[in-house]
């Protein structure tokens, strides 16, 4: 079966730091969601992306987050400088969506990058 | 008002039990319907699409209302295996799809 990739796994670092993410979305597939999850919010819809144009980043916090599609087998999710509240497990997903609606297929997501800034 | 709503639970139940969640949503115009189901630690993974007739897979079966604005799953002689947190999932067309925060089943022996 067709997969979303993500790396790390884990990522462990300290406040300040810069972290990248990377998510490898199914081929095929035309649309990327970047997602974050914690206990107390659930899961939070961050940035997507259809045909590599960014199409909302309004859960976004712009100050420190950047999301980016530099080719179509590759997202990354970047944080500068990152902070203890940016802990969290943050999700790619991908699927396929006609130009009428943003989201009429489910999505699949991948293992997720389990994020804690000390 | 969340533009999902669920029951966050958990709902325990013994095996083999019947149990059902509903979830409603804000939009009128909200246009597909989906249930996913997470484990612990794990990642969402869909577990069926809701039409518009209600559908069924095995022992789970889909509703939607919407008249009423819900959706519900109903799970039929549970299975320990079925112990999950599920996510309902509503596209509005507007966003990417709106998850709600899940309700959590845990099946007892």
């Amino acid at each position: 079966d067709a997969r979303v990739t993500q790396t790390p796994r884990h990522k462990v670092t300290e406040m300040g730091q810069e972290v990248t993410m990377r998510c490898q979305p199914i081929l095929g597939h035309n649309t990327v969601f970047w997602y974050r999850q914690t206990m107390m919010q659930g899961l939070e819809l961050l940035a997507y992306f259809r045909n590599r144009a960014p199409l909302d980043d309004s859960g976004m916090p712009k100050d420190r987050f950047s999301a980016e599609m530099p080719d179509a087998t590759l997202a990354t999710l970047k944080i500068q400088p990152s902070e203890p509240r940016d802990s969290a497990v943050y999700f790619c997903a991908s699927g396929l969506v006609s130009l009428g609606g943003a989201g009429n297929q489910p999505q699949h997501f991948g293992d997720g990058t389990r994020l804690s800034i000390l | 008002r969340k533009e999902v709503e669920q029951d966050p639970g958990p709902f325990n139940v013994p095996e083999g039990a019947t149990v059902a969640f509903n979830c409603t949503y804000s939009n009128s115009a909200s246009q597909s319907f989906f249930w996913y189901r997470q484990d612990c630690r794990k990642e969402p993974k869909l577990l069926m699409s809701v039409y518009s007739s209600g559908n069924e897979d095995g022992r789970f079966t889909a509703q939607l209302n919407r008249a009423s604005q819900y959706i519900s799953l109903l799970i039929r002689d549970s299975k320990l295996s079925d112990s999950a947190t599920y996510l309902c999932v509503v596209n509005t067309g507007r966003r990417a799809l709106t998850f709600g925060s899940g309700t959590r089943l845990q099946v007892q022996p």
